[in-house]
């Protein structure tokens, strides 16, 4: 089956870069998501990836390798507000997204 | 403010009893979803749904059941039969199910077993 891996947690400082990873299995790629969720609240839509290169978004890009199934998002200048879990997510074959456990992100002041 | 609403926010079932989650979108949305999240593990998909009157089981789908009547509703029943229904229940919808159609998610409901 399809496995999407991502790290479980990752502490960082406010005002920092900080650069979450994640890998999946490369057939029948549709796609690659990114959402953020503040604990105990709904997933919010943060980047789409179909084609290799890097999305810029404000303090937010993600990045995607096809080739390597291989995506990042990259977090800058942290603020404390962005403590929350990242989620992963792959579009397959049949357009149903399969997704990671999610990066818990703690920001330190 | 279009959006898709979840409630209750908190619900308790009893051992032997069914519960029933609500959801209700504004979106004119033609898909939604019923997701299921676990410490620890991605969310999981319980059912789906593309189209009024049609729906497909996700890969969770047992001692579960839902019903489409209405373009907007998509209401979620724990049955009995679910031996293990504590979790984080999520609803979603989106415009269509191409790739790029990015999901709109509920508040969501924590079910706990009294």
């Amino acid at each position: 089956g399809q496995n999407i891996d991502q790290p479980t947690e990752m502490t960082a400082t406010e005002g920092a870069i900080v650069q979450i990873n994640c890998t999946y299995q490369t057939s029948g790629f549709n796609g690659l998501f990114w959402y953020q969720q503040h604990a105990g609240e709904a997933p919010t839509f943060l980047s789409y990836n179909v084609l290799d290169g890097l999305e810029e978004k404000g303090r937010f890009s993600s990045f995607l390798s096809r080739s390597k199934g291989y995506s990042y998002l990259l977090l800058k200048e942290l603020q404390m507000k962005d403590s929350a879990s990242y989620l992963c997510a792959e579009k397959d074959s049949n357009y149903q997204l399969i997704w990671g456990a999610g990066t818990k992100l703690i920001i330190k002041p | 403010d279009g959006g898709i609403t979840q409630s209750p926010k908190y619900l308790f079932r009893k051992e032997g009893q069914n519960v029933t989650l609500s959801c209700e979108q504004n979106l004119n949305h033609d898909a939604m979803y019923w997701y299921r999240q676990d410490p620890g593990q991605g969310l999981r998909l319980i059912y789906y749904s593309q189209i009024v009157n049609d729906f497909q089981k996700g890969d969770i789908a047992e001692g579960y059941s839902v019903s489409r009547e209405k373009k907007e509703s998509f209401p979620l029943t724990v049955t009995s039969a679910q031996k293990n229904p504590t979790a984080f229940y999520l609803c979603a919808s989106s415009l269509g199910q191409g790739g790029a159609e990015k999901l709109f998610f509920g508040s969501g409901t924590q079910l706990s077993v009294l």
